[in-house]
């Protein structure tokens, strides 16, 4: 069962484009929502993260919209570099009693290549 | 600071070998946790512990034990190996000092089971 889907699997941009990625979940008790980058070879890091309090947050190029009644949230990246080019996972968790224990559902994945 | 080290980064086993995928973090993180990465698939929980002695199973357990004999290790077995056992593995570890403390992954361990 998988409770968070993310679209699409594999995205072609070119360089100072905007990169949209999505993901929707089914778990309303989901309360923390990051998204992670991945590298050929290693292993995935945080990127950015939304609580779901707030309906932006903004952290350089990188901006999570989220959208709670939807049960949607996605991924902007602006001005889209080559170096950007890595695996996007959206996930979510519910920390439940205010201790965060990382057990965090994944999305499928996203494969971003930015053109030169 | 070495962080989250996982060996081997690659392995090959017939089916029906058992092996023991090693992990290792130096920042004493409480939670560690073990994620297969398959195409399509995104990350799948396998275990996780919550402390030494504790340990507790994810989406996908069957197939693979733990134990957590001390904070810094975490290692990942594979009982009997099969083909769909196939796939890479990550450990992965985390803080409980703050809330929604970022899980920090190993490089992974690529293992094939023919």
């Amino acid at each position: 069962q998988q409770q968070v889907k993310q679209s699409p699997q594999s995205l072609i941009v070119q360089k100072g484009g905007i990169s949209i990625i999505n993901c929707a979940y089914e778990n309303t008790a989901f309360d923390y929502f990051p998204w992670y980058q991945q590298f050929p070879g290693k292993g995935p890091a945080l990127l950015i993260a939304i609580r779901p309090d707030v309906s932006e947050k903004k952290e350089g190029r990188f901006t999570i919209s989220f959208n709670k009644s939807a049960k949607q949230f996605s991924l902007h990246i602006m001005d889209s570099q080559p170096g950007d080019s890595a695996t996007y996972f959206c996930a979510a968790s519910n920390n439940a009693g205010g201790t965060s224990y990382g057990k965090l559902t994944f999305g499928q994945g996203t494969i971003l290549t930015v053109h030169p | 600071n070495a962080g989250v080290t996982q060996t081997p980064k690659f392995q090959v086993l017939k089916t029906g070998q058992s092996m023991t995928l090693q992990c290792a973090q130096d920042m004493n993180h409480e939670y560690m946790s073990w994620y297969r990465q398959d195409p399509g698939m995104g990350l799948r929980l396998i275990h996780y512990s919550v402390g030494a002695g504790i340990t507790d199973q994810g989406e996908v357990p069957n197939g693979y034990n733990v134990s957590r004999s001390t904070t810094e290790d975490f290692p990942l077995r594979l009982l009997s190996a099969a083909p769909s056992q196939t796939s890479v593995y990550f450990c992965a570890s985390s803080s409980f000092g703050t809330a929604n403390s970022p899980l920090h992954f190993g490089n992974g361990t690529r293992l094939t089971v023919t």
